[in-house]
């Protein structure tokens, strides 16, 4: 069944590096959710990409849907500490949604 | 701050005890899920209901029995439950059904532990 793969499964950056996760289904994805889980928090969305090509921007954080509509990124620029968490994309299968495995963001002040 | 509320934030129980895991949302929105998420892991899915209506159970194990009171309210009844059940449960809630870009709001969850 169609999968949603998730890369890397962690990284570690010094506050003010950039980071990105990147995201892979094997099949066209119809939308493409981001969400944000804090450590011992709850998943919280953080945007939803709909359109072939799709930028979209909230202040640092800038999202990406690929053009055939299987892959998409999230991009942060300059982490500050309050990034730390793990972002998880997640893309509708039938009449669910399948969460990637997501990438847990480490930041060294 | 999240609009699902979950009770409780925390809870123990022992393999014999029968206890139950509450959610409520008043956001109006039509379907309502419990997942299970373990350390290090995406949430999974355990059951939806759409419209009051169990319309998706994931093959989950018949000791968690899961219960739409109203269109507002989510119960998961845990009985004879193992220590591998514990885990980070999650009660979420979409304006309707998944996999339809409805944005999926999760409450803040309620920490079990079995022992």
């Amino acid at each position: 069944g169609q999968q949603v793969m998730q890369i890397p499964q962690y990284q570690h950056v010094q506050e003010g590096e950039d980071f990105t996760t990147y995201c892979n289904s094997s099949t066209t994805l119809s939308n493409i959710q981001w969400y944000k889980q804090r450590p011992g928090g709850h998943p919280v969305f953080l945007i939803q990409l709909v359109k072939s090509g799709e930028v979209k921007k909230q202040k640092r954080l800038t999202f990406q849907f690929g053009e055939a509509k299987k892959n998409s990124s999230l991009h942060i620029t300059a982490t500050q500490t309050t990034d730390v968490g793990t972002y998880f994309c997640a893309g509708p299968r039938g009449f669910k949604t399948i969460f990637g495995a997501g990438t847990r963001l480490f930041v060294k002040a | 701050d999240t609009e699902v509320t979950q009770t409780p934030k925390h809870l123990v129980m022992g393999m014999t005890n029968k206890k139950s895991l509450k959610c409520e949302q008043h956001m109006g929105h039509r379907a309502m899920y419990w997942y299970k998420q373990k350390a290090k892991k995406p949430p999974e899915l355990m059951f939806v209901y759409s419209y009051e209506k169990l319309s998706i159970n994931e093959s989950v194990p018949s000791r968690f029995s899961p219960e739409c009171p109203n269109s507002s309210l989510l119960n998961l009844h845990l009985h004879a439950l193992q220590p591998e059940d514990s885990a980070l449960y999650l009660c979420a809630s979409s304006q309707e059904g998944q996999g339809r870009g409805n944005t999926i709001y999760f409450g803040e969850g309620s920490w079990l532990t079995v022992v």
